[in-house]
């Protein structure tokens, strides 16, 4: 079985500042990594994903997330955030099948 | 284009009610999924399916059940409603071949509350 473990349900920081949002992953074969953004009151949106190849991955709106197969990680960080910004962050774990399991989430809030 | 549409926004039932929960899609996906998010849960699967005329149970499919009336529609009925069904749905979709259909299309969501 998978599961995906989100290390902060909330991450507090100010605007500009750097974030890093913690995700670990525990699966004995290959996955499909994936880190999802939800605005209040809508539906998920995917920020980026990792399917194979460079372990360093871009996404919208300028955050970047590294797979690390030996750390069963894919943290997801932002060099300078937006009051925009603000929104909760899922992490996903997909292996090849139609089974995906999220993580808890990670609350950002950006503060001025 | 508006991607996938959910019906209604939100609904208040009485335990041991039922109802349905309705989903389209208009991205031609062959994939579809019926979530629940409930705080410090994230999303778990509820069912889905993965083409028109199938579908499989998945986290969660206690007290649901599906039907995949078409290539558009999926919905998901609560036969008799409990409070542990209080939740928000989501219902989303995929293509079902290649890289791209990892990439999951959410609905905006239906908020129920079961009293």
């Amino acid at each position: 079985a998978q599961s995906v473990t989100q290390l902060d349900s909330q991450v507090p920081v100010f605007e500009e500042a750097p974030v890093e949002l913690r995700c670990n992953y525990s699966s004995s074969v290959s996955v499909y990594l994936f880190w999802y953004v939800q605005y209040p009151n809508q539906g998920l949106q995917l920020l980026l994903k990792y399917l194979s190849g460079s372990t360093l991955v871009k996404g919208i709106n300028g955050f970047e997330a590294e797979f690390n197969k030996s750390q069963t990680s894919f943290h997801l960080r932002k060099p300078s955030v937006h009051i925009s910004d603000t929104a909760e962050y899922f992490c996903a774990v997909k292996r090849n099948n139609n089974d995906m399991r999220f993580g808890a989430g990670t609350r950002l809030t950006v503060k001025p | 284009n508006a991607g996938v549409t959910q019906t209604p926004k939100f609904q208040v039932l009485k335990t041991g009610q039922s109802m349905t929960l309705q989903c389209a899609q208009d991205m031609n996906h062959n994939s579809m999924y019926w979530y629940r998010q409930d705080p410090g849960m994230g999303l778990r699967l509820i069912y889905y399916s993965a083409s028109e005329g199938t579908t499989d149970k998945g986290e969660v499919p206690n007290g649901y059940n599906v039907s995949r009336l078409n290539k558009r529609e999926f919905s998901l009925r609560l036969e008799s409603a409990a409070p542990s069904q209080t939740s928000v749905y989501f219902c989303a979709s995929s293509i079902s071949h290649g890289p791209s259909s990892y990439e999951q299309y959410f609905g905006p969501g239906t908020r129920l509350t079961v009293t």
